[in-house]
């Protein structure tokens, strides 16, 4: 079976500084990894996958996450946050059979 | 290239009721899943369906029962609602082995 950690469930940083939003799994097979963003009142919008290949993958809009296969981790990050990525984030895997597992969010607030 | 789009948005039911969510998936998937999403938690998966067949589920009782058309439209019915059944229910399409991609949601309140 898989399962999602994320290990913080609020994160407050002021706007224009890194951020480190913490994503571990467990897994008895390959998974795939994503991390998604969600805004108030509506869906899960995809930020970033990690399918296979370079462990290091980036999205459009300055996130990054890094896929680490010994520590089963999948972290995200931002080296400078701005008032518009204030979501709650979530950390997901898919099995061979799409289903996905997402973790219980980690609520972003970005302070002026 | 249209996204998933969800019907209604809102929906406030009695316990006991029954209720259907309606979901278009995107353009050229053909792969339907639902997941619950209580309030302040990761959405959980329902079940999933390829080609008009359920073909995973979690663990959702049968009360929980859903259809795919030839279309690649769904619907999930919810039959003798519970309290904790209020939720937002996200539909989401895909091509294969992929990302997922979600529609708005439906918010069910159960009174």
């Amino acid at each position: 079976a898989q399962s999602v950690t994320q290990l913080d469930s609020q994160v407050p940083v002021f706007e224009e500084a890194p951020v480190e939003l913490r994503c571990n799994y467990s897994s008895s097979v390959s998974v795939y990894l994503f991390w998604y963003v969600q805004y108030p009142n509506q869906g899960l919008q995809l930020l970033l996958k990690y399918l296979s290949g370079s462990t290091l993958v980036e999205s459009i809009n300055g996130f990054e996450a890094e896929f680490n296969k010994s520590q089963t981790s999948f972290h995200l990050r931002k080296p400078s946050v701005h008032i518009s990525d204030t979501a709650e984030y979530f950390c997901a895997v898919s099995d061979p059979g799409n289903q996905f597992y997402f973790g219980t969010g980690t609520s972003l607030t970005v302070i002026p | 290239e249209t996204g998933v789009t969800q019907s209604p948005t809102h929906l406030i039911k009695t316990r006991g009721q029954q209720v259907t969510l309606r979901c278009s998936s995107q353009s050229g998937h053909n792969t339907v899943s639902w997941y619950q999403q209580a309030l302040g938690q990761g959405p959980q998966f329902i079940f999933q369906y390829y080609r008009e067949e359920e073909n995973g589920r979690g663990n959702f009782p049968p009360r929980f029962s859903g259809l795919q058309f030839p279309n690649y439209s769904s619907e999930l019915n919810v039959n003798a609602l519970e309290l904790d059944d209020s939720a937002l229910y996200l539909c989401a399409s895909s091509w294969g082995p992929a990302a997922l991609h979600f529609g708005n949601g439906t918010r069910l309140t159960v009174t």
